[in-house]
């Protein structure tokens, strides 16, 4: 299993370019989230989705767009990039958890965003 | 959201158990109390999950008191690669799905 995959791992933007960021993961997964990380900060959830076909608004929503067409795989778009948008986003899945059960959420390796 | 607060920074030993304390003053019925572990370049990787009481792995304890406002997360004979950032995560992936809020997490640093 290669768990949750990132792609791609490195990308510079100028300001107002677009880009996708893909996330994908085998381990057949129902919830999915997209987080970005700043530097010496911690991780805020930028939208999620509880399965296929549906998406909802984490805490920093704004100048994102997601979808999830396919179950193994969420999409983080950048529509019109900004400076403020540099960041490392990451992705993680999880189980949803049964009462008493484990909900553990598993990220991928990140994806270095710089916004020039 | 419950709202969690750790603090900032700590220092330890090689061999010494260290034991971070989380604040979760508004944690609803039905939130569990997750730590994570996140290196430098990586994504964060789960440690260990309770409810209440006493939990233990082959890594961690994690200890919860009644009232479950706070959490104590306790890494026993710590070594440098524990090094690390360490978060506590309040949530409920049962009726609140995917609303998990991370803190600003606790840098650990260990020491020789």
């Amino acid at each position: 299993n290669a768990g949750v995959t990132q792609t791609p791992k490195f990308r510079v933007l100028k300001t107002g370019q677009s880009m996708t960021l893909l996330c994908a993961q085998d381990m057949n997964h129902e919830y999915m989230y997209w987080y970005r990380q700043d530097p010496g900060m911690g991780l805020r959830l930028i939208h999620y989705s509880v399965g296929e076909g549906t998406t909802a608004k984490g805490e920093v929503p704004d100048g994102y767009n997601v979808s999830r067409l396919k179950k193994q795989n969420f999409l983080l778009g950048l529509e019109s990039a900004a400076p403020s948008q540099t960041s490392v986003y990451f992705c993680a899945s999880s189980y949803p958890a049964l009462a008493g059960g484990l909900n553990e959420q598993f990220f991928g390796p990140g994806t270095r965003l710089t916004v020039l | 959201l419950a709202k969690t607060t750790q603090p900032i920074s700590m220092d330890s030993y090689e061999g010494q158990e260290v034991n971070i304390t989380c604040s979760h003053n508004n944690i609803a019925t039905n939130d569990y109390i997750t730590w994570y572990q996140q290196f430098p370049s990586q994504g964060p990787r789960f440690i260990i999950q309770g409810y209440k009481t006493k939990v233990t792995n082959e890594v961690a304890s994690l200890f919860i008191p009644a009232d479950r406002k706070s959490s104590t997360l306790s890494l026993p004979r710590v070594s440098l690669s524990d090094t690390a950032v360490y978060y506590c995560l309040v949530d409920d992936s049962n009726t609140n799905a995917g609303k998990s809020t991370f803190g600003d997490g606790t840098t650990l640093t260990v020491k020789p």
